[in-house]
């Protein structure tokens, strides 16, 4: 199993550009979760999805967007990238355990982004 | 979820024992205590989780106290690899919403 894989490993983009940063996870699980991290900061929950056609807003959602049209992938949008977008983006997923547990989270290597 | 209050960093022997603390004086009767780590500029890694009870994995010990107002995770034989941030998590038992909460974490270097 390749585990919980992110497209691309790193990208510049100019003030204004779009792009899509992809998720992919092999390992039938329900849950995926976008976060971001800053420099000397703890992650940061953007948006997550708790299965298949279905997304919710974390704690710092604003400027992106995401889609979960196949279970196995997470995709997050940023429609107009700004320079506080600069970060390090990282995917995770989780199953459903029993009586809708979630324990461990499994993480993707990380997007590194620069907003020029 | 509760709060958890770490040290911000601390060092230990190669090959000996690195005891790791954690604060959560706030928890409540269903929140776990998750630990993962974080190698440089790598993805973080789960390592342990736990509600009352100790437990012992391949990775670590979740030792936590009878309160459960602190833990300690302890990695037995600390090698040079074990250098990372390790963040110390309070969850509440959820479904729909499971998302974690990371702080800033405590930074353990292994020396040789």
């Amino acid at each position: 199993n390749a585990g919980v894989t992110q497209t691309p490993k790193f990208r510049v983009l100019k003030t204004g550009q779009s792009m899509t940063l992809l998720c992919a996870q092999d390992m039938n699980h329900e849950y995926m979760y976008w976060y971001r991290q800053d420099p000397g900061m703890g992650l940061r929950l953007i948006h997550y999805s708790v299965g298949e056609g279905t997304t919710a807003k974390g704690e710092v959602p604003d400027g992106y967007n995401v889609s979960r049209l196949k279970k196995q992938n997470f995709l997050l949008g940023l429609e107009s990238a700004a320079p506080s977008q600069t970060s390090v983006y990282f995917c995770a997923s989780s199953y459903l355990g029993p009586q809708g547990t979630s324990h461990e989270q499994y993480f993707g290597p990380g997007t590194r982004l620069t907003v020029t | 979820d509760a709060k958890t209050t770490q040290p911000p960093s601390m060092d230990c022997a190669e090959g000996r024992a690195a005891n790791l603390p954690c604060n959560h004086s706030t928890i409540s009767g269903n929140e776990y205590v998750y630990w993962y780590r974080q190698i440089h500029s790598q993805g973080p890694q789960y390592i342990i989780h736990g509600l009352k009870n100790n437990e012992t994995n391949e990775m670590a010990s979740l030792i936590i106290t009878e309160d459960r107002k602190s833990s300690t995770l302890i990695l037995p034989h600390a090698t040079l690899r074990d250098t990372a941030v390790y963040y110390c998590i309070v969850r509440g038992f959820t479904g729909a919403n499971s998302k974690l909460t990371f702080g800033k974490g405590i930074t353990l270097s292994v020396r040789p």
